[in-house]
């Protein structure tokens, strides 16, 4: 209903293991924001895509890194998975210079 | 520091009765404040936006609130459906975007 959409919609790994999230932004939104929830918590910033350039990053390790493609497409990729890594990932794509962000339904890892 | 609190944590109510959510912030500096509806396992979706000069905005039986001076807001959820159950999300537009932990809402018959 957001014209957004993420991929896998459940993922178990070990931990150690590598993990590749994909979201599917609205054609136009050139920014796209990446978010990891906790059970419980609000979406904690993990960074955020401009034409394909990473330009913003929360409190987040190099282990957790990106991609923004030219069809709209981003990829969140972490490196290394631990326990903690386990929440639900969240892209957000919106039209840059506006405030309206539109969220997929996010991709709920588990880290064993 | 760039906070956004908001309370209760969690709240039980009836259906068909009213609730009051709150959400306190100290963004600078500020641009809106949006209130998200999270159903679980799933992603935010945008009840209201306000701005600056904005003090009130409705969406249904949703009605957001902006005090700027206090740097206040609160949603108010008028005749509560089951369906309203969800977390509730305060996000504040300042040089990036701040989210509040969320209160949880349970409407139970």
């Amino acid at each position: 209903e957001t014209g957004v959409t993420q991929s896998p919609t459940h993922l178990i790994k070990t931990r150690g293991q590598q993990v590749t999230l994909r979201c599917s932004s609205q054609s136009g939104h050139n920014t796209v924001s990446w978010y990891q929830q906790a059970l419980g918590q609000g979406p904690q910033f993990i960074f955020q895509y401009y034409r394909e350039e990473e330009n913003g990053r929360g409190n987040f390790p190099p282990r957790f890194s990106g991609l923004q493609f030219p069809n709209y497409s981003s990829e969140l990729n972490v490196n290394a998975l631990e326990l903690d890594d386990s929440a639900l990932y969240l892209c957000a794509s919106r039209l840059q210079g506006t405030d309206t962000q539109y969220f997929g339904p996010g991709t709920r890892l588990t880290v064993l | 520091k760039n906070q956004v609190e908001q309370s209760p944590q969690s709240l039980i109510i009836l259906e068909g009765k009213n609730c009051t959510l709150q959400c306190n912030y100290t963004v600078s500096p500020f641009s809106n404040l949006r209130w998200y509806k999270q159903d679980t396992g799933r992603g935010p979706v945008s009840l209201t936006i306000m701005t600056f000069s904005e003090n009130t905005k409705s969406n249904g039986r949703y009605t957001a609130t902006l005090d700027a001076d206090t740097k206040q807001s609160s949603l108010h959820i008028t005749a509560s459906q089951l369906s309203d159950s969800a977390s509730y999300i305060c996000v504040v537009t300042g040089n990036q975007f701040y989210f509040g932990t969320g209160t949880s809402l349970t409407v139970i018959p």
